[in-house]
């Protein structure tokens, strides 16, 4: 059974340049059925959709975070990435990868998550 | 920018039926979908294309769509359905993807 794990640094200051990385297990990346996507889920508040990616290079990204968001993919190491400009420390939040279906539109499986903490 | 409307909250005992709605402007054109949220865990999907449930899911999931409006049906709520529920769909052209303020089930 597939699995993804993200991995990135737990604490950031305001200002800096947050990477996330999403390893991809038992699924090829290269994949025609599926995109590839980060979110985002602060506390107390709800889940935010960052962006996807194919892995041809094909990316859609949340308007409200197009201008600081990049999402690439790595078919040589089976993983996908976030970068995200400029952070604030009220974008310290959960962040997690998921794959999305093309075909049935939703995404699964989601990683764990990760925390990640600007201050 | 596009927005799904939830309900805050939805309380039932147990074996009542929860329903939990959410409104759109795109909903009649836009798929929806719905995830569930523990505490601690990752999200999981529990209906797709807005009536389809994905398998391991129980039967007493269910959806259905009217109009600008989708709803999330659980019959015979369970202690374990006590989550967050978010609604998922798209904007009117398909990009871009919008959640939902999340719905929090409480099984008192």
């Amino acid at each position: 059974q597939m699995q993804l794990q993200e991995s990135g640094p737990g604490l950031l200051k305001p200002s800096e340049t947050l990477s996330l990385i999403c390893n991809v297990s038992d699924d090829s990346i290269t994949s025609d059925s599926y995109y590839w996507a980060w979110f985002r889920h602060p506390p107390g508040k709800g889940l935010e959709w960052i962006g996807s990616s194919f892995y041809s290079g094909i990316t859609f990204l949340n308007p409200s975070l197009k201008s600081r968001a990049a999402i690439s993919v790595d078919t040589a190491k089976n993983l996908f990435s976030l970068n995200l400009r400029s952070v604030t420390a009220a974008e310290t939040a959960m962040f997690y990868c998921a794959r999305l279906h093309r075909s049935g539109g939703y995404f699964d499986p989601w990683g764990p998550g990760t925390l990640v903490t600007v201050s | 920018s596009y927005e799904l409307t939830q309900p805050p909250s939805v309380s039932v005992s147990p074996g009542q039926t929860a329903r939990i709605t959410c409104s759109g402007d795109a909903v009649p054109k836009q798929y929806s979908y719905w995830y569930q949220k523990k505490a601690g865990q990752a999200p999981i999907v529990v209906m797709y294309k807005d009536s389809r449930r994905p398998s391991g899911i129980p039967e007493r999931f269910s959806g259905s769509s009217s109009g600008t409006t989708v709803t999330l049906t659980i019959s015979g709520v369970q202690a374990e359905d006590e989550a967050d529920y978010y609604c998922q769909s798209t904007d009117s052209s398909g990009t871009y993807v919008v959640f939902g303020g999340g719905t929090k089930l409480t099984v008192l």
